[in-house]
This record gives C-alpha cells, structure tokens and sequence, in this order.
C-alpha cells in the first residue's frame, strides 16, 4: 500500500506570493491533517479535513487554508507568504475515527 | 484540553547504554499516547501507542513505553541504543471520539555517541 504523498518536497517563494501544497492520502484513509513544524515552535497543528470538510482548525492567521476533494486529496494554500512561513509542512492521513496517524515526507517551503 | 511535555530537548547515551525519553502529558479526558520518531528531512513514523489495555506498550525497533496513569507520564525507553536510533522523539497525546485532535510534544533530539 503506498504510504502518504507530498508535493512539491522543496518549494521556494517569495514574500507577497501564494503557495498551493498537495497531499494524497494512504487509500482508504478520509481524514487528511496538515502541520507546520518549525525550530522554533516545533509541530503545530494547522487543520483537519474529513470527508470534504475541515473539523478541526489549529491558531493559525486566515492566510493558512485547505480544502479536501472527494477523493481525500487534500490541498493547503498560504496566501501573502511572509518570512516566518518558512517550515517544514507535513500532512497526515488516517482511517475514519482511527487514532494513528500516518505522515508524507513533507514540503520544505523557502520564503524569501 | 490537553497537553505534552517533554523534558530535555537533547539527549545523549552512548551506543549500547539504556534510552529514556521523559514525556508528562495532560488531558481531560482518557488519552491516546503516541510516540513517534523523525529522520532528517522525512516525515514522522509511529513507534508504538497507547490506547487501552496493558500499559506496557512495545514498539518497533525495540522501544517501549510505559503507561503511568497516576504520574502522567508516558516515558518512552529502550534497553540498549544503537547508532541508527539517532533521530527526533515526539510524544503525542490524542482523544478519541471520530476525530484527529493530536497535541505534539516540543520534541527531543537524541544521539548516540560510539
């Protein structure tokens, strides 16, 4: 079973400008989490999508948002890109109502 | 609410000597413990979880961890390292209830010198 994809893996933008993230989740997995994770604030919890709809939302500014398709894909964007974007972001599947959670390898997004 | 701490951000032992991680969580209700482990530039893996039932969990790669109700605790430990166990640590703490709502731990580094 093909374990959690992410792209692009390296990314790098400039302040100002947008960014758009996939993630596909394992098969058969309908819940979709995204993460930040920083050194200096370590892993935050962004949002949670299950089944076209988000649950669950992390302190994050409005230019963070996601959306997830009828297929589980989901997408973030990030609007207004500043320095402090800059993070490791890691996406996460699992089964419906199941406990663990299944990570990508992540984009490295480079703001500039 | 719930919560996680993690007590050291960088631990060393020496090839072959004990491993433990402290984690200390919070929560109101009945948790999920997690640990899970990160090489450079990948994602996270699990290493072993805490649901219900015996409070000793065993993980992969030899690690285990102990459910301690009555001190918050979820250290995580491993009998003998090795080289390839360098890595980031993270204990997790979740709810049940149909959704993710997982609260990480600041996460600590841990080496192993030869």
């Amino acid at each position: 079973k093909a374990g959690v994809t992410q792209t692009p893996r390296y990314l790098i933008k400039t302040r100002g400008q947008q960014v758009t993230l996939s993630c596909s989740p394992i098969s058969g997995h309908r819940s979709v989490s995204w993460y930040q994770q920083t050194p200096g604030q370590g892993l935050q919890f962004l949002f949670e999508y299950f089944s076209e709809t988000q649950r669950n939302k992390g302190n994050f500014p409005g230019r963070f948002s996601g959306r997830q398709f009828s297929n589980s894909r989901s997408e973030m964007n990030v609007s207004t890109l500043e320095l402090g974007d800059s993070a490791l972001y890691l996406c996460a599947s699992s089964l419906a109502g199941a406990d663990e959670q299944f990570f990508g390898p992540g984009t490295r997004l480079t703001v500039l | 609410a719930q919560s996680v701490t993690q007590l050291g951000s960088h631990v060393s032992v020496s090839e072959g000597a004990l491993v433990l991680l402290r984690c200390n969580y919070s929560s109101s209700v009945p948790p999920y413990l997690f640990w899970y482990v990160q090489y450079p530039n990948q994602g996270l893996q699990l290493l072993l979880k805490y649901t219900t039932g015996a409070t000793l969990v065993k993980g992969i790669n030899g690690f285990e961890a102990e459910f301690k109700k009555s001190e918050t605790s979820f250290h995580l430990t491993k009998p003998s390292a090795h080289m390839s166990d360098a890595a980031e640590y993270f204990c997790a703490v979740g709810v049940s209830g149909g959704y993710q709502k997982v609260t990480f731990g600041t996460g600590t580094k841990l080496q192993v010198i030869p």
